[in-house]
């Protein structure tokens, strides 16, 4: 099975900041990889997919990046309510596999 | 507007059975791959399984594999998750998704919660 390793595994960032995620691939993957992000309590939400297509209705400060092995995903500006744990995955191949997630929080 | 509802979920004994329900709507069913997708309690998300459109192609998670069976009735709009044997560790929210493939689950269920406890 492919691992999807994302870092950091938490972090927390003040308004306004610039924010990056990370997430490696055991193999590459092409740009077979989608971003999400889940709020407490909340269904998970595509973000971004093919790596870097945002997906409708999502504030164009999130942005994605990469290909092959290693992929980004950056808030350009971060905001009050993008508190949140953000997952990446990967469905080049099968089974379907998730990073473990990155818990970030609003100082 | 696409919806897609899940029911079926409750408590259940170990080693018992359980089959969980989505309908969807607002979509052409039939054209899209469908996914199970389940979150433990306080973890993260993990990919169970998932069914091409016209059921030529069906995957499974090892962790369920030979204990869970994925279908789907397109004349009803429906996916279907047998679950078989289940232990503790399948205690989860099940959330079911289209697949529109390239990393995108782009529509997903309220989830329903599967409880495996004696």
């Amino acid at each position: 099975a492919i691992q999807m390793t994302q870092s950091p595994s938490s972090l927390s960032a003040s308004v306004g900041d610039r924010v990056t995620i990370t997430c490696r691939a055991s193999q590459g993957i092409r740009n077979d990889l989608g971003w999400y992000q889940q709020k407490r309590g909340k269904v998970p939400n595509l973000l971004i997919y093919a790596a870097s297509t945002l997906q409708s209705g999502v504030p164009s400060r999130f942005s994605g990046s990469g290909s092959g092995t290693d992929f980004t995903l950056t808030i350009s500006s971060l905001q009050p309510e993008d508190s949140a744990t953000y997952y990446c995955l990967q469905d080049y191949d099968y089974p379907i596999t998730f990073g473990q997630g990155t818990r970030l929080e609003i100082k | 507007e696409v919806q897609v509802v899940e029911s079926g979920g409750g408590l259940v004994k170990p080693g018992g059975s359980l089959r969980l329900s989505c309908v969807a709507s607002g979509f052409t069913f039939n054209t899209h791959t469908m996914s199970w997708i389940r979150q433990a309690p306080g973890r993260g998300l993990e990919w169970v399984s998932s069914i091409s459109s016209t059921t030529a192609f069906i995957y499974y998670g090892d962790s369920v594999k030979g204990r869970f069976t994925i279908s789907r009735d397109n004349a009803k709009n429906s996916l279907y998750l047998q679950m078989n044997s289940l232990r503790a560790e399948d205690t989860a929210v099940y959330y079911c998704a289209r697949d529109g493939g390239i990393g995108s689950f782009d529509h997903w269920g309220q989830g329903t919660l599967v409880t495996v406890s004696s």
